[in-house]
């Protein structure tokens, strides 16, 4: 069974950038049909595509974060990252991880599994 | 401010049918397909619909989702106290980037 675990810092400085790490186990990150995934979602507001990587690295971003984001990928390890630079306290949310089936030219574009998510919190 | 809107709240009581709005543009829900997750609070969302109206294995076929131009709807039948949750559509734009609405909070009464 596919399980998603993040992991980082629970607290981060203004300015500062925010490090988050996916590590998936049961199953493996090379595949034709997934993507690999960032959500997000502020203290009472709602959910949030950040973006999603390919095996290969190739990736796709969320245009209103594309200029301080970046993912990366370690199939070896069978770890993402997500790296969003010169965070400020709108940054602060709960922080998922999630398998992306993106299949376009068939039409799906799902999120099928998730990480139970992790808090960050932009404060000095 | 979602790129997909939904109804903030919606409601009923045991047993009956309750519909979620979900309303997007050409450049989304227009072109690509819908889905929908729903989420308790401190706990993963959960995929309920994918591809506009199929059902991953395990969810009841109480939820079903429909799509008719830039709207998609999800359909609770026969409402049960642990379907209070936030409801939230999805999609991809063609401008290549993922898409939610704003969630909608339903309440069993």
């Amino acid at each position: 069974q596919l399980q998603l675990q993040e992991s980082g810092p629970g607290l981060v400085k203004p300015s500062e950038t925010l490090s988050l790490t996916c590590s998936v186990s049961g199953a493996s990150m090379i595949s034709t049909t997934y993507y690999w995934g960032w959500i997000r979602q502020p203290p009472g507001k709602g959910l949030e595509w950040i973006g999603s990587i390919y095996y290969t690295g190739s990736t796709y971003y969320n245009p209103s974060l594309r200029s301080r984001i970046t993912m990366s990928a370690d199939t070896s390890k069978k770890k993402f990252t997500l790296n969003v630079r010169s965070v400020t306290a709108a940054d602060t949310a709960v922080y998922y991880c999630a398998r992306q089936v993106l299949l376009l030219l068939d039409g799906y574009n799902h999120l099928d599994y998730w990480g139970q998510g992790t808090l960050v919190m932009v404060s000095s | 401010q979602s790129v997909l809107t939904q109804p903030p709240s919606a409601s009923g009581t045991p047993g009956q049918r309750v519909t979620i709005s979900c309303s997007g543009s050409s450049s989304n829900i227009g072109t690509n397909t819908v889905n929908w997750y729903q989420h308790l609070p401190g706990t993963a969302p959960k995929l309920l619909i994918y591809g506009n109206n199929q059902r991953p294995s395990g969810v009841p076929d109480r939820f079903s989702g429909s799509k008719s131009g830039t709207s998609a709807s999800l359909a609770i039948s026969g409402l049960q106290s642990e379907d209070e949750a936030d409801y939230y559509c999805a999609s991809w734009d063609d401008s290549l980037h993922g898409v939610f609405g704003g969630g909608t909070k339903l309440t069993v009464l």
